[in-house]
């Protein structure tokens, strides 16, 4: 069983609707990372949380320590969203445990 | 300011011969770290460097090396190249150590033939 788990692997959305990408990790952690990777390769890191609720514009990121779930939700989706969406976690020695990525298509 | 920095952008090898990669950091940022990413493993560490010093290492043979220079720019190094070595191969960097708020380079893509 991966530590880290995604769901879904695939999605397809319209613009404008509202995206929810899921994950959940089977370790103590001591901060989730989302990251967003688009075509060529290139990783930006949208969020680092260790407890609670960030948002950033239309993203916003949840966690749930006790049942070690964490939820990434973009609001009024647009194509320039289309992407994979990777979650990633750090325990006790610091180094990222990548789950497997979600494939969102954003059609217009 | 400036991202950071990976040289080459692509490259192909054979089986057998070995590859330099390098990673410049963000001014500033002392730590680095390695990550390769395959198509059937995903994104896996390899290592991370804070001040010349390997902090950690991940699940790679030995083959898998690397370093950290006083100006913080990384180096990994892989020898005798195999077929399953083709990756893409990124570095990220952090102002400290242990996976904070890390930028990632555009990454090194590698083919072995």
């Amino acid at each position: 069983k991966n530590e880290v788990e995604q769901s879904p692997q695939n999605l397809t959305a319209q613009e404008g609707e509202f995206i929810t990408i899921n994950c959940s990790y089977s370790v103590g952690i001591s901060a989730l990372h989302w990251l967003q990777q688009h075509p060529g390769g290139g990783i930006v890191s949208l969020f680092m949380l260790s407890s609670g609720k960030k948002k950033h514009g239309r993203l916003i990121a949840t966690i749930n320590i006790q049942e070690k779930h964490s939820s990434l939700h973009i609001t009024a989706s647009h194509p320039r969203d289309s992407a994979v969406y990777i979650c990633a976690v750090s325990g006790s020695a610091r180094q990222l445990t990548f789950g497997s990525g979600t494939q969102l298509t954003v059609l217009p | 300011k400036a991202g950071v920095t990976q040289t080459p952008r692509y490259l192909i090898k054979t089986r057998g011969q070995q590859v330099t990669l390098s990673c410049s950091p963000i001014s500033g940022h002392r730590s680095v770290s390695w990550y390769q990413q395959t198509p059937g493993q995903g994104l896996q560490f390899l290592f991370e460097y804070f001040s010349e010093t390997q902090r950690n290492k991940g699940n790679f043979p030995g083959r898998f090396s690397g370093r950290q220079f006083s100006n913080s720019r990384s180096e990994m190094n892989v020898s005798t190249l195999e077929l399953g070595d083709s990756a893409l191969y990124l570095c990220a960097s952090d102002r400290v150590a242990g996976a904070n708020v890390l930028t990632f380079g555009a990454g090194s893509r590698l083919t072995v033939l």
